[in-house]
Order: C-alpha cells, then sequence, then structure tokens
C-alpha cells in the first residue's frame, strides 16, 4: 500500500481481555517500529523488529505484551489481560532503508473500559 | 528524567508570526535529531532531521542544534493556520536501527 496501514483505528475492549493489534508496513521496508502515544505525551518506543526477528524488545513495559512479525512483513501487537492503564494510541512505523526515515500509520486507539 | 525534554505548551500566535519550539537532552551519545509534526489524530510525520550542530533550512522551517548545549529548537517563519498541530523532537544514539527518543510534544495553534 501507499503508507503504513494499521487496524482496527479504534478498539475499546473490557478490563483483562486479549486484544491484538495489527500493522501492515510499506512494501518493501525490512524495519517495523511499534510505539505507544497516551494523551499529551509523545510515542514511547516499545519493539523493534529487523526483519521476522525482534531486534530490541526493551520497551516492551511487562510480560502482557508480545508483537511477533512471522514474515517479516505484517506485525501484531498483542496484549494479554488488559488494564485501563493500556489505554493510548498505539503507533506503527516502517523504516526506508536509504534514508532511514521513518513513516507512521494513524495508530490504533485502544480504550481499556 | 526522561531523556529528552520538551515543554507542552500550548502556543498560540498570529498566522504571520515566527514560531519557536524548543528541546533540551541530557545524553551526548544522541547524534541525530528529528522534528516531527502530528496533526489531530494523525500519526507523527517527518519535518526535519540532522545530525550535527549548527543551522538546516527547508522552506519556512529551520532546526538548530547546539550539541555542547545539548539543545535542539525549530524555527517557523510566517506561520500559517495550517501549520497549526502538536511539534515533536525526537532524538536517536548513533545507530540508524535504533530507537527514537520522543518528548512530548508542543501543541501549536496558528490563529488568522
Amino acid at each position: 500500500g501507499a503508507g503504513v496501514s494499521q487496524t482496527p483505528s479504534n478498539k475499546v475492549t473490557e478490563k483483562g481481555k486479549y486484544v491484538e493489534l495489527r500493522c501492515d508496513p510499506i512494501s518493501g521496508h525490512t524495519a517495523l517500529y511499534w510505539y505507544r502515544q497516551s494523551l499529551g505525551q509523545g510515542p514511547e518506543f516499545l519493539i523493534y523488529f529487523q526483519g521476522t526477528g525482534a531486534a530490541d524488545d526493551s520497551g516492551l513495559p511487562n510480560d502482557r505484551f508480545f508483537a511477533v512479525r512471522p514474515e517479516g512483513s505484517v506485525s501484531t501487537l498483542k496484549i494479554q489481560r488488559t488494564e485501563r492503564g493500556d489505554s493510548a494510541v498505539y503507533l506503527c512505523a516502517s523504516r526506508r532503508e536509504v534514508t532511514g526515515e521513518l513513516f507512521f500509520g494513524e495508530g490504533s486507539r485502544l480504550t481499556v473500559l | 528524567q526522561k531523556e529528552v525534554e520538551q515543554d507542552p505548551g500550548p502556543l498560540s500566535v498570529p498566522e504571520g508570526a515566527i514560531v519557536s519550539l524548543n528541546c533540551t537532552y541530557s545524553n551526548s551519545a544522541f547524534q541525530y535529531f528529528m522534528w516531527y509534526r502530528q496533526y489531530s489524530r494523525k500519526g507523527p510525520e517527518l519535518l526535519m532531521y540532522t545530525y550535527s550542530s549548527g543551522n538546516k533550512e527547508d522552506g519556512r522551517f529551520t532546526a538548530q542544534v547546539d550539541k555542547s548545549s545539548k539543545y535542539i529548537s525549530l524555527f517557523i517563519r510566517d506561520s500559517q493556520p495550517s501549520d497549526s498541530a502538536t511539534y515533536l523532537c525526537a532524538i536517536k544514539k548513533g545507530s540508524t536501527l535504533g530507537r527514537l527518543y520522543f518528548g512530548r510534544g508542543t501543541q501549536l495553534t496558528v490563529w488568522p
């Protein structure tokens, strides 16, 4: 596609439920990043992939969060046993190899009731 | 203490004004400096990118980096209502694949 696509754009769930957020990067971009943005804050790094492998997952807040990218393209961020504090916009970005520029999607807005 | 600090504003200016946005950072290991613009309910988009001290100009936008003071700035000349957005500074260490550290963003409104 022309840009980074994220689905769903909005997700409302109840505390304790499981959530999956999907990111479809720009075709050909091998590096993919997940960030989380809380209201009034800048994006906070979660994890990035180079190809299929997680090159740096040090930003994942705890073991309820997990991300995969099995074929080196689409990535899924998985959140188990959601908590109200997980409410935020989850942003995905893919990286243009030549310039290193990150292209962000519009985000998935997660609300945990 | 966060790696990069940014005054959240909000900042409200009339059309045509010069806008100055600033960030400070604490670790001299940071080598790459960026400014992103984020419209409401959209993802951030890259405005300016620099890796050296000094000024970099692109149209109405000028990015300034002072590594000795660990201070970065974005100037917007002849500001327009379409510039109304949140401006995020971001910094990165040496690796081109590394994570970005973002400031919390400054919300700017340019009124006609």
